[in-house]
């Protein structure tokens, strides 16, 4: 059993278009992260959600939104992609951040053309 | 800005022989630190961690060393094995409990058997 999925894996789409990706865990976690993994390889943190609340927003464009319908899902919706957008996209899921030992998606891999 | 410097973007080591990936970083308010692994198309995955309150941790062949004077940590694989072989993933928070991971951009071992 996949602990954190994403779906697509894989997605390519033209500049301007509206795309989500969605995100699910079953490891009963209450805190869920989307980061963004761009083309220096830095794996940065753009939102997190515990229980269904948004605790951090970083500074991340708003055509950028984050839905959280339930603490097993954490969807990203982004509008009017951008050349910039493309990147790997992380999902990740923990307990109570008391060690911080985040679960990771396998990445969902976003190319805009 | 970089807060958490990986400044090896790879390191290639003989099977059985020891693997030492540094870390620097930045910021004195970074009182947690983590190791992450990564394999090709797979999310980074927890390996180890540890606390400012010590010096060093230790979990089978992967050992954290930290040097709070010189913002300086390293993780010791020994002996290097070639399912080593992946992206290593340094990371840091300001306390156990933060929901909040700074990254660095990782160093790529490689081990020859």
């Amino acid at each position: 059993d996949t602990a954190v999925s994403q779906t697509p894996k894989y997605l390519v789409t033209q500049m301007g278009n509206d795309k989500s990706i969605k995100c699910e865990q079953n490891l009963g976690h209450d805190t869920m992260y989307w980061y963004k993994q761009d083309s220096k390889k830095f794996l940065k943190i753009m939102f997190s959600y515990n229980n269904k609340e948004l605790i951090i927003n970083e500074t991340v464009p708003n055509r950028f939104s984050p839905k959280s319908p339930d603490k097993a899902h954490l969807n990203l919706h982004i509008n009017s992609l951008e050349l910039g957008d493309s990147a790997v996209y992380f999902c990740a899921s923990s307990y109570l951040p008391a060690n911080n030992e985040q679960f990771f998606g396998p990445g969902t891999r976003l190319t805009v053309l | 800005d970089q807060q958490v410097k990986q400044n090896s973007p790879s390191l290639s080591v003989q099977e059985g022989r020891i693997s030492i990936l540094n870390c620097d970083y930045t910021n004195s308010m970074f009182d947690y630190f983590l190791w992450y692994k990564k394999y090709p198309a797979e999310g980074p995955t927890f390996l180890i961690s540890i606390s400012s309150i010590k010096d060093k941790n230790e979990d089978g062949r992967f050992t954290v060393f930290l040097n709070k004077s010189a913002k300086h940590l390293s993780l010791h694989i020994v002996p290097s094995q070639p399912g080593d072989s992946a992206v290593y993933f340094c990371a840091a928070s300001v306390g156990a409990g933060s929901y909040q991971l700074t990254f660095g951009k990782g160093t790529k071992l490689s081990v020859i058997p």
